[in-house]
């Protein structure tokens, strides 16, 4: 059981170029979510999913595109990357529990520089 | 949602207990305390939760006031890899798809 993975784990790109961050989770959760943690900050919603084929904008959406075309991955798109881009990004998944509240797991985190 | 107010760092000696607090005045009655922590360069990772009553697994206790106007993190026996930031989050009922709201938090360094 790896939980959740995230690939690239670090990466440098060039302004206006392009790029695909992977999550995957193992755990069947029908929750996922992208964040951004820029430095001594703590870390703000970029998009999230709840469940297979639908995504939703969090706190911090624009310059991003999200697809969530099997429930276990989760993609994150930058088209045009730009400076403001460079941070760490973080995802997380979870299991709704209803009436309840559920626990979100992260994944290590993709360093990310844009230069 | 309800705001929290944390201290900013905290130093504990290895082997002691270490006592976080958080004070959320405006938690409304339901939503949940949550505490997370994100030790240097990780991603944040979930510890516990309560409603009302004190709570307690193996990583850590948790005890709610009676008026639940703040809490208190409780690691019964600190060691240096649990040097962190801690944050409190309150989350409502049902409100696993609003994401979580990360503060400042607590820098918690554990000293040999």
């Amino acid at each position: 059981n790896a939980g959740v993975t995230q690939t690239p784990k670090f990466r440098v790109l060039k302004t206006g170029q392009s790029m695909t961050l992977l999550c995957a989770q193992d755990m069947n959760h029908e929750y996922m979510y992208w964040y951004r943690q820029d430095p001594g900050m703590g870390l703000r919603l970029i998009h999230y999913s709840v469940g297979e084929g639908t995504t939703a904008k969090g706190e911090v959406p624009d310059g991003y595109n999200v697809s969530r075309l099997k429930k276990q991955n989760f993609l994150l798109g930058l088209e045009s990357a730009a400076p403001s881009q460079t941070s760490v990004y973080f995802c997380a998944s979870s299991y709704p529990v209803y009436g309840g509240t559920d626990t979100q797991y992260f994944g290590p985190g993709t360093r990310l520089t844009v230069l | 949602d309800a705001k929290t107010t944390q201290p900013t760092s905290m130093d504990c000696a290895e082997g002691r207990a270490a006592n976080l607090p958080c004070n959320h005045s405006t938690i409304s009655g339901n939503e949940y305390v949550y505490w997370y922590r994100q030790i240097h360069s990780q991603g944040p990772q979930y510890i516990i939760h309560g409603l009302k009553n004190n709570e307690t697994n193996e990583m850590a206790s948790l005890i709610i006031t009676e008026d639940r106007k703040s809490s208190t993190l409780i690691l019964p026996h600190a060691t240096l890899r649990d040097t962190a930031v801690y944050y409190c989050i309150p989350i409502r009922k049902g409100g696993g798809a609003d994401g979580l709201t990360f503060g400042k938090g607590t820098h918690l360094i554990i000293q040999p």
